[in-house]
């Protein structure tokens, strides 16, 4: 399977515990994107990589939040004292620099569930 | 107001029916359209990309009028597979997101 791979499926913490996800894009894509993802609603950007470079972080990603790319490819996501409120999906996704209007793609997604 | 506006539905139409969603945007300097497909507890999948000139894909029909700052994705021949939530977006890297309109389609 070539299309964009997240680990864990799920993950159920503890308020207070940190967690750490990971994303694997679409290999030819240089672009990666974190959203995030609570019932009745689309996905909320987060942030977004041009290659290793973090280029854009939405204010939503609070002090809690980090995003890394060391090597261009993939992604972690990490959530320090995780808080209840932190509970949704999270999704990573991939385009190609140049590609058509820049079309992203969809990993299957991180389900985060704080206790 | 929202950046991205949909109605969230539901709509329920019979298999065979034509329906409509609409989307409206407020950023005027938005350059890309799309609209994803989101099935229950799953993630979202593109769709078909929006251009000015209008674009269709089978049963699919979508269209930009940027005068108004709406897009529209029309759906012919509905089938039952086409149960799902729409979600249309907007903009470049920063994609913005809509709520989504959910879809039943029923025999």
């Amino acid at each position: 399977d070539t299309g964009v791979s997240q680990d864990p499926r799920h993950k159920i913490t503890k308020r207070g515990q940190n967690v750490t996800f990971r994303c694997d894009p679409i290999s030819e894509h240089n672009r990666l994107y974190w959203y995030r993802q609570t019932l009745g609603q689309g996905p909320e950007f987060l942030t977004y990589f041009q290659n290793e470079a973090q280029l854009e972080k939405s204010r939503l990603l609070s002090d809690r939040f980090s995003a890394e790319r060391p090597k261009g490819s993939f992604s972690t996501l990490e959530i320090q004292r995780t808080e209840q409120g932190d509970s949704a999906m999270y999704l990573c996704a991939s385009s190609q620099r140049g590609g058509p209007g820049n079309e992203q793609f969809f990993g299957p997604g991180t389900r985060l569930t704080v206790l | 107001r929202k950046e991205v506006e949909q109605d969230p539905g539901p709509f329920n139409v019979p298999e065979g029916a034509t329906v409509a969603f609409n989307c409206t945007y407020s950023n005027s300097a938005s350059q890309s359209f799309f609209w994803y497909r989101q099935d229950c507890r799953k993630e979202p999948k593109l769709l078909m990309s929006v251009y000015s000139s209008g674009n269709e894909d089978g049963r699919f029909t979508a269209q930009l009028n940027r005068a108004s700052q709406y897009i529209s994705l029309l759906i012919r021949d509905s089938k039952l597979s086409d149960s799902a939530t729409y979600l249309c977006a907007t903009g470049g890297f920063k994609t913005i997101f809509g709520a989504g309109t959910r879809l039943f389609v029923k025999a």
